[in-house]
C-alpha cells in the first residue's frame, strides 16, 4: 500500500527566502506525482504535475523535482512571498489508469512572513 | 469559464438525515472523485467513476453513494450510516489523457 509523507507538517519562514518542501512515498512504481496548493477553507490548485518519465517540472518561481529510486520529490520555493502562505500538498498516482488512485501526503503549511 | 463546481459551500446535517453534496464539471473530463478531508490530514478517497453510468468504491464508502448518471455531475450522498459525517468533502476530475486531476472549492458539512 502507497504511503506518502510530507515533513515538516509546519514550515515559517522571512519574506524572500527560498526554500525546500519534501514529499516522500514508499512504493516506487508510480505513474505520476502532483503538487497541489491549499489555502484555509478552499479546495485545491494544481500547481506542478510530474509523469513517472521525467525529473522535474517548473512553473514561474516553482521547481518540483522527482526522484522515484529514492522515493521522494521536493518543491522548490523561490523568493517567497507572504502570499504564498499556505498548506502544500502533493498527490501520488500508482496505477496508469484513467481513474487511477492518488494517494495524499497530510501536506506542509507554509508562512511566509513580511 | 471552465471548471468543477461544488455546492452548496456550507451544509449542516441534523443526525440520522441523508444529505445529497453536488458536483458538476463542464470541463469534459471522463473521471471524477471524491474525497474527504478531516483537519490536518491529507485526503482520502470515498468512491470514483470513470464512464457514465459506472463507479467504484474508494478507500472509505462505507456510509456514502454515489451515482453517475450524466458526464458533468457525480452527486455523493451521505447517508445516516456513516457514524463520523463532518467533514470538508472535495470533488475531483481527470481525463483520459492527461492524468492531472482538477479540483472545485469543497463543500463543509457538519452534523448538529
Amino acid at each position: 500500500k502507497q504511503e506518502v509523507t510530507q515533513i515538516p507538517a509546519a514550515l515559517s519562514v522571512p519574506e524572500g527566502e527560498n526554500l525546500v518542501l519534501n514529499c516522500s512515498f514508499t512504493d516506487s512504481a508510480i505513474y505520476n506525482l502532483q503538487w497541489f496548493r491549499q489555502d484555509p477553507g478552499k479546495g485545491l490548485t494544481s500547481l506542478l504535475l510530474i509523469q513517472s518519465s521525467q525529473r522535474e517540472q517548473t512553473s514561474g518561481r516553482l521547481n518540483a523535482s522527482l526522484d522515484k529510486s529514492s522515493g521522494r520529490s521536493t518543491l522548490y520555493i523561490a523568493a517567497s512571498q507572504p502570499g504564498d502562505s499556505a498548506t502544500y500538498l502533493c498527490a501520488v498516482r500508482t496505477t496508469n489508469t484513467n481513474a487511477g488512485k492518488s494517494t495524499f501526503g497530510d501536506g506542509t503549511t507554509l508562512t511566509v512572513k513580511p | 469559464d471552465g471548471g468543477i463546481t461544488q455546492s452548496p459551500k456550507y451544509l449542516f446535517r441534523k443526525e440520522g438525515q441523508n444529505v445529497t453534496l453536488s458536483c458538476e464539471q463542464n470541463l469534459n473530463h471522463d473521471a471524477m472523485y471524491w474525497y474527504r478531508q478531516d483537519p490536518g490530514q491529507g485526503l482520502r478517497l470515498i468512491y470514483y467513476s470513470q464512464i457514465v453510468n459506472d463507479f467504484q468504491k474508494g478507500d472509505i464508502a462505507e456510509g456514502y453513494s454515489v451515482s453517475r448518471e450524466k458526464k458533468e455531475s457525480f452527486p455523493l450522498t451521505v447517508t445516516s450510516a456513516q457514524k463520523n459525517p463532518t467533514a470538508f468533502y472535495l470533488c475531483a476530475s481527470s481525463t483520459q489523457s492527461n492524468t492531472e486531476a482538477f479540483f472545485g472549492q469543497g463543500t463543509r458539512l457538519t452534523v448538529v
